[in-house]
């Protein structure tokens, strides 16, 4: 079972729309979540960071994490067609430097 | 958060040769990491490069194929050794205090023919 996995098909929505992202992982102890946005020929950006679980909110973007359920999930509202890119879910623990990557799922949102 | 450059951006070499890509960042910083991005495949970490010590290497990657170098707080080299076409990729750099907030990059993408 990969660490963590993350659907890489293709997403394409109309302006305006919810855009809905996840992942699962395995390894219990990720504490720190992360979201990374990746435009085409550019290296990563960081969205947003999640410690634990619980919700976070950044303007149009939501993160949610449940620990429970080893499930992460990343929400854009009002979706542009500036938000088209890909989007990598991270994952991490606290001593430790890795990131345990998703491979991340394209977005194309359609004016 | 840190600027980062990336040098070259691109390049396309033959197999049997190496490759050194450089990270030079606008701000002191203690952990520097380098990682790999395969087509349609997950980032990976290569080693974390730590000034004044040797780079740590994740499982599956070797300091003989890929030394690298930290010679001060702002900069470090990555080297890719005896290239094969398997070695095409997008390797990024990072930089960060600590899981939470890793900044990237913009990569360096190379093609081994």
């Amino acid at each position: 079972q990969k660490e963590v996995e993350q659907d890489p098909g293709p997403l394409s929505v109309p302006e305006g729309a919810i855009v809905s992202l996840n992942c699962t992982y395995s390894n219990s102890a990720f504490q720190y979540f992360m979201w990374y946005r990746q435009y085409s020929r550019k290296g990563p950006e960081l969205l947003m960071y999640t410690y634990s679980s619980g919700n976070k909110e950044d303007g149009r973007f939501t993160a949610q994490v449940d620990k429970s359920s080893k499930y992460i999930s990343l929400f854009i509202r009002d979706s542009q067609p500036s938000d088209s890119a890909t989007y990598l879910c991270a994952m991490g623990y606290y001593g430790n430097n890795r990131l345990a990557f998703g491979k991340g799922n394209q977005v194309v949102v359609i004016p | 958060s840190a600027v980062i450059s990336q040098k070259p951006s691109r390049d396309i070499c033959q197999r049997g040769t190496s490759l050194t890509i450089q990270c030079q960042v606008d701000s002191q910083v203690t952990m520097m990491f380098w990682y790999r991005q395969q087509p349609g495949q997950s980032l990976t970490l290569i080693a974390t490069a730590n000034q004044g010590s040797e780079a740590t290497y994740e499982s599956g990657f070797v300091i003989d194929k890929f030394p690298i170098s930290r010679p001060n707080l702002t900069f470090s080299t990555l080297t890719v050794s005896n290239m094969s076409p398997e070695d095409s990729s997008i390797y990024l750099c990072s930089v960060g205090q600590g899981v939470e907030t890793q900044y990237f990059g913009p990569g360096t993408r190379l093609l081994v023919l």
